[in-house]
C-alpha cells in the first residue's frame, strides 16, 4: 500500500485567491512529482524534486510553484488562481535513486486534488 | 518524441477478456508500465515490463511487448465489474520521468 496523501480532495475557489495543495508521503522517498490531469488527456509533469531543497520544472509550463523543505512534504502553490488552473493535480513519489541509468520509476500516486476555479 | 497513444474507450462484457493497446515512441525506454485509476482515486501501478521481455503474466493480467513495433498491450482475463477504470500506459523517458498516455476507459457491462 502506498502512503502518499493529498489534501484537500476537492477545492472550489474564486479567481485571484492564493492556494496551496498539500502532498505528504511517509515512505521516505527522495523523489516527488506533481502531475496535472485533464479528462481524456495524458498526465503532464509540472514539477518534480530529487530531494530536499531540489525543485525542477516539468514539461508542462505551470504558473504554480513548489517547495521541498522536508523529505516527506512537497506542497504546490498558486499565488493567484484563475479558471484556466481548473484541473486535477496528482502528487507522486518514487524511491529509485537518480543516476542509476535504470530508468525504472515505480511511482506511487496520491488520490489527487480536484481544483475548480470560478 | 515522447508520445504514448492509447484508444480512449473499451467496452467489454463481464467474464470476457479485455485487451488494451498502447503505442510508444521512445525506443530507449527501459521499462513500460500499466497504471489503473478508479473513480475518485489516484493512479495505482498494476504491472510493468522490462524492455528485454516479450511477455509478463501476473494472475489475470498479461502484458505483451513488441519492441519492433513499439506496441504494448494489457490483457485482463475474466474481466470483472471491479476492473472498470481508466488504464494508463506509460514509458520511462529518463531517470525521473514517465510519459503517460491519455488513458483507456474500460467499462464492464453485465
Amino acid at each position: 500500500e502506498a502512503d502518499i496523501y493529498q489534501t484537500p480532495r476537492y477545492l472550489v475557489i474564486g479567481t485571484g485567491k492564493k492556494i496551496t495543495l498539500e502532498c505528504s508521503q511517509t515512505m521516505g522517498h527522495d523523489k516527488m512529482y506533481w502531475y496535472q490531469q485533464d479528462p481524456g488527456m495524458e498526465l503532464h509533469l509540472i514539477h518534480y524534486s530529487y530531494g530536499v531543497n531540489s525543485t525542477e520544472k516539468g514539461d508542462l509550463s505551470s504558473e504554480s510553484t513548489v517547495s521541498r523543505i522536508r523529505t516527506e512534504h512537497f506542497p504546490l502553490t498558486l499565488e493567484s488562481a484563475r479558471p484556466s488552473h481548473t484541473s486535477q493535480y496528482l502528487c507522486a513519489s518514487s524511491a529509485n535513486p537518480s543516476g542509476t541509468g535504470m530508468k525504472r520509476e515505480k511511482l506511487f500516486f496520491g488520490s489527487g486534488t480536484q481544483l475548480s476555479v470560478l | 518524441g515522447e508520445d504514448v497513444e492509447q484508444s480512449l474507450f473499451l467496452s467489454v462484457r463481464e467474464g470476457d477478456s479485455s485487451v488494451i493497446n498502447c503505442t510508444y515512441t521512445d525506443s530507449s525506454s527501459t521499462y513500460l508500465y500499466w497504471y489503473k485509476q478508479e473513480p475518485g482515486a489516484g493512479l495505482q501501478l498494476l504491472t510493468y515490463i522490462f524492455s528485454n521481455m516479450d511477455m509478463k503474466q501476473d494472475q489475470r493480467l498479461t502484458v505483451l511487448l513488441n519492441k519492433k513495433d513499439k506496441h504494448l498491450s494489457l490483457r485482463i482475463a475474466d474481466t470483472q465489474t471491479g476492473d472498470s477504470a481508466i488504464y494508463f500506459c506509460a514509458e520511462s523517458i529518463s531517470d525521473y520521468k514517465l510519459s503517460f498516455g491519455a488513458g483507456t476507459t474500460v467499462t464492464v457491462r453485465a
